[in-house]
């Protein structure tokens, strides 16, 4: 079974441009969850969706948003992109979000640049 | 708040050495708790867990305990290999708000040499 891909691999943008993030989670996994990753830090919790409707949110400022399809897929947006925005952006999947030793599935990331 | 502090590194082994990396926790409640590796240009894998105290997660010749008393999950294995060159991430799964997160720690480089 394929694990959880994202897409692109790689992105170069401009200060205050908009970019658009994909993920599409394990077959069978109902819940998503997106991470942050500067560089020399561990990830930290933007979001979660689970059966298409937000169920948590990190620490993160407006300019950062999400969404679940009907497939379970998932979209993340990042408006007014600032040098501070440049990270590497993990997707999780998992079976559901609601137990807490449910076991999150990482996909490869997608590096994000700012420039 | 939760959290979770992780040794600092990079920690630099020859083949064969004893590893230990340390990791403390913050929580309320009882999280879960997991150890993920990540290695060069990859995304993270999960390399074991523990969802109660006194719990051992192992895989890959890879070793912690949840433990409760001093509320750490030190990731240890008794012969690195080449192989094993990649980043450590402690975490905790927090349940909250109708949802649970993971927490990381900073994440400890190991390095090690033939």
């Amino acid at each position: 079974d394929a694990g959880v891909t994202q897409s692109p691999t790689h992105l170069i943008k401009t200060r205050g441009q908009h970019v658009t993030l994909r993920c599409s989670p394990i077959s069978g996994h109902k819940s998503v969850s997106w991470y942050q990753q500067v560089l020399g830090q561990g990830p930290q919790f933007i979001f979660q969706y689970y059966e298409k409707e937000e169920r948590g949110r990190g620490n993160f400022p407006d300019r950062f948003s999400a969404r679940q399809f009907p497939n379970y897929s998932s979209e993340l947006n990042v408006n007014a992109l600032l040098l501070g925005d440049s990270a590497l952006y993990l997707c999780a999947s998992s079976l559901e979000g609601t137990v807490v030793s449910n076991e999150q599935f990482f996909g490869p990331g997608t590096r994000l640049t700012v420039l | 708040g939760n959290s979770v502090t992780q040794m600092e590194g990079p920690v630099t082994l020859s083949e064969e050495a004893f590893l230990t990396i340390n990791c403390t926790y913050t929580a309320t409640g009882y999280p879960s708790l997991f150890w993920y590796v990540q290695y060069p240009g990859e995304g993270l894998q999960l390399l074991l867990k523990a969802t109660k105290a006194d719990d051992k997660g192992s895989n890959k010749g890879f070793e912690a305990t949840y433990r409760k008393e001093t509320t750490s999950f030190h990731l240890e294995k008794g012969s690195v290999q080449v192989s094993d060159s990649a980043v450590y991430f402690c975490a905790l799964s927090r349940f909250s708000g109708g949802y649970n997160k993971l927490i990381f720690g900073a994440g400890t480089r190991l390095a090690v040499h033939p």
